[in-house]
């Protein structure tokens, strides 16, 4: 089966543009994650998605950042403006459904990542 | 979720087993122990979780402790293809995970 797909590999862009990252999920996986490393610093989390809805955002650093999946499939996160705080790896990341009271929990499968550089 | 704590680094010798332990003293009875690792710039790589029994798949072994406040993934014969960064994060089942700096190891021919 296909894994999880990121559009563009790298994206370059001048301080105060926009610039929209796409995530395709594994097929099925009605869970969808963003994080990010920013340089130096860990990967922090961003958002999750169980199917169209957002599950938490509480990631999310500011309302420059915004994230959809529409449809429940792919999703986009779009920065706008784009800061030069915002440079770093954007990871994607999918998982299978959980639920119930004895839900067992699925591994996620990350994204090859979108390397974002704001000059 | 519960937060872990790992050495920043160790070296391995190739064709040996690693053994990477990682202390998760406030784990949840509800949280999973979860092992990734990030080879240099790609996305983070799912290797194996567990909740209280030991696990093994065809990448390594989890060694859970009885308490489940620590536990050690072990790569039974380290490659050179071994050498990332390898996280270990306990989370609830369908909860974000929770990167820390991880533990860098280094397999040496």
């Amino acid at each position: 089966e296909a894994g999880v797909t990121q559009f563009p590999s790298h994206s370059v862009i001048e301080k105060g543009q926009t610039v929209t990252l796409r995530c395709d999920p594994i097929s099925g996986h009605d869970n969808l994650y963003w994080y990010r490393r920013v340089m130096g610093k860990e990967i922090k989390f961003l958002l999750h998605f169980v199917k169209e809805s957002k599950q938490d955002e509480s990631g999310m650093p500011n309302n420059r950042f915004l994230a959809e999946r529409t449809g429940g499939t792919y999703s986009t996160l779009k920065v706008q403006p784009a800061e030069l705080e915002d440079s770093g790896v954007y990871f994607c990341a999918s998982s299978k459904r959980t639920g119930g009271n004895r839900a067992r929990s699925y591994e996620q499968y990350f994204g090859p990542g979108t390397r974002l550089t704001v000059t | 979720d519960a937060k872990t704590t790992q050495p920043t680094s160790m070296d391995c010798a190739e064709g040996r087993a690693a053994n990477l332990p990682c202390n998760h003293s406030t784990i949840s009875g509800n949280e999973y122990v979860y092992w990734y690792r990030q080879i240099h710039s790609q996305g983070p790589q799912y290797i194996i979780h567990g909740l209280k029994n030991n696990e093994t798949n065809e990448m390594a072994s989890l060694i859970i402790t009885e308490d489940r406040k620590s536990s050690t993934l072990i790569l039974p014969h380290a490659t050179l293809r071994d050498t990332a960064v390898y996280y270990c994060i306990v989370r609830a089942a369908g909860n974000k995970l929770t990167f820390g700096g991880g533990t860098r190891v280094l397999v040496k021919p």
